[in-house]
């Protein structure tokens, strides 16, 4: 059991918007500390998305955003395409300094 | 371009040990905090560990606590892993990520992995 839930699958057709949430407790997210998101590709390493519950790096289409609200973050994906099918992870730490990865979210392009 | 290269996973006996290591090219490795993050067959990301940029501050995640060492050698560029009394439940792909310029806790750049098997 993850600390930080998020829905096991989510699925979209091409065109498209899905949102993924990632809910957590006062001890993580509703205690202020930053939200990112992974996009992860079996076989490959995990890429990073979103930082700081709503920014992108470099290079990440603005089809990708984030937000945060109390104790929850969400991931909104616009205008689906077929290289959007992965599993997402949202992550956070908690006041021990541990970091925290929800269990996965797997998207479906239909 | 910035890259991170695993190495040292393989095959080990439950209670014996296994030492990884992440090799750095490309950037300041001695600027950025950097995590040791594993996925378990079939299973999610799961955060091990982390060290400062200095090495001065680590943390441990509860299930490794106590039996896993993170360190690592500016000198050479090399995070490291000391695993020890080594468990089924470790067996996963074990990624070295580099920590972001901004988010605390945000890894921007992954290793490919290396594979750690636990069994006997």
């Amino acid at each position: 059991q993850s600390v930080l839930t998020q829905p096991p699958s989510v699925s979209g057709a091409p065109g498209q918007r899905v949102t993924i949430s990632c809910t957590g407790s006062s001890s993580n997210i509703g205690a202020g500390y930053d939200v990112h998101w992974y996009q992860h590709l079996p076989g490959t390493a995990p890429k990073l998305l979103i930082y700081s519950n709503i920014n992108r790096p470099s290079g990440v289409p603005d089809r990708f955003s984030g937000s945060k609200s109390g104790t929850s973050a969400s991931l909104t994906i616009t205008g689906l395409q077929a290289e959007d099918e992965a599993d997402y992870y949202c992550q956070s730490y908690d006041s021990s300094l541990r970091g925290l990865f929800g269990g996965g979210t797997k998207l479906t392009v239909l | 371009e910035v890259q991170l290269l695993e190495s040292g996973g393989g095959l080990v006996q439950p209670g014996g040990s296994l030492r990884l290591s992440c090799a750095d090219s490309g950037f300041t490795f001695s600027t950025y905090a950097i995590s040791w993050v594993r996925q378990a067959p079939g299973r999610g990301l799961e955060w091990v560990s982390l060290i400062s940029g200095n090495g001065a501050s680590t943390n441990y995640a509860d299930s490794v606590k106590g039996r896993f060492t993170i360190s690592r050698d500016n000198s050479k560029s090399t995070l490291y892993l000391q695993m020890s009394s080594l468990r089924a439940e470790d067996t996963a792909v074990y990624y070295c990520a580099k920590g972001a310029p901004a988010g605390y806790y945000a890894m921007d750049v992954w290793g490919q992995g290396t594979t750690v098997t636990v069994s006997s």
